[in-house]
């Protein structure tokens, strides 16, 4: 399995109050993305980054921001989280063979 | 912005029987094409990565077919068992971008 881990894995906060996710790996993979899972909708891309510092916008990216400093690290941060930011949020990497991506293990956030 | 569309939505199939869904993704500017099993309270795994015309590609049970001229894929698993019940998603890629767009899923459900 790929070295990928999140933290936490469960979350609750509170309405209007900053959450910050970890993605952490330890394939030296160049390519790391955040996903939220919701009904219906499958995975969307919240961000994504090409490297140390070199990060892009998905399709849902308002209301997130992200940082990498370091190649194995990449943060998801909710400066003001809201009740429709609540879901399941997967970090991936990838190697780059086709972007081919391994997961890791889902944070569930639910937002009071 | 590329749409990544799957049919059907759920599927329902008894044990032994063998089935396919769809994956259309717009043909022009294609780059690659991943199909990813995703288990209820998993992470998804990649099942195939296709970048070729006329790719066909298979693991076990499971099979996959690539036309990219006409914008579509198909997943064939033969002789369904319990533990293929999973959401399985397709994801497409255009040149030049390092992001995935996925599809909303099918959900396939093995009755014994």
């Amino acid at each position: 399995d790929a070295g990928i881990t999140q933290s936490p894995r469960h979350k609750v906060t509170e309405t209007g109050t900053p959450v910050t996710l970890r993605c952490h790996q330890t394939e030296n993979h160049r390519y790391m993305y955040w996903y939220r899972q919701d009904p219906g909708h499958g995975l969307r891309l919240i961000h994504y980054s090409y490297g140390v510092k070199d990060t892009d916008k998905g399709e849902v990216s308002d209301g997130y921001s992200v940082s990498r400093s370091k190649t194995e690290d990449f943060l998801l941060t909710l400066e003001s989280a809201t009740s429709s930011q609540t879901s399941v949020y997967f970090c991936a990497i990838s190697g780059g063979y086709h972007y081919e991506q391994y997961f890791g293990p889902g944070t569930r956030l639910t937002v009071t | 912005i590329l749409n990544v569309e799957q049919s059907p939505q759920s599927l329902h199939v008894q044990e032994g029987d063998s089935t396919n869904f769809t994956c259309s993704f717009p043909s022009s500017n294609f780059y690659a094409l991943h199909w990813y099993r995703w288990e209820t309270a998993k992470s998804p795994e990649a099942l195939f990565v296709m970048t070729l015309n006329g790719d066909e590609k298979k693991k076990g049970r499971i099979s996959a077919t690539l036309n990219t001229k006409e914008g579509y894929s198909y997943l064939y698993i033969k002789g369904s068992q319990p533990e293929d019940s999973a959401t399985y998603l397709c994801a497409a890629i255009i040149q030049g971008a390092q992001k995935l767009v996925f599809g909303q899923g099918t959900r396939l459900t093995i009755n014994p």
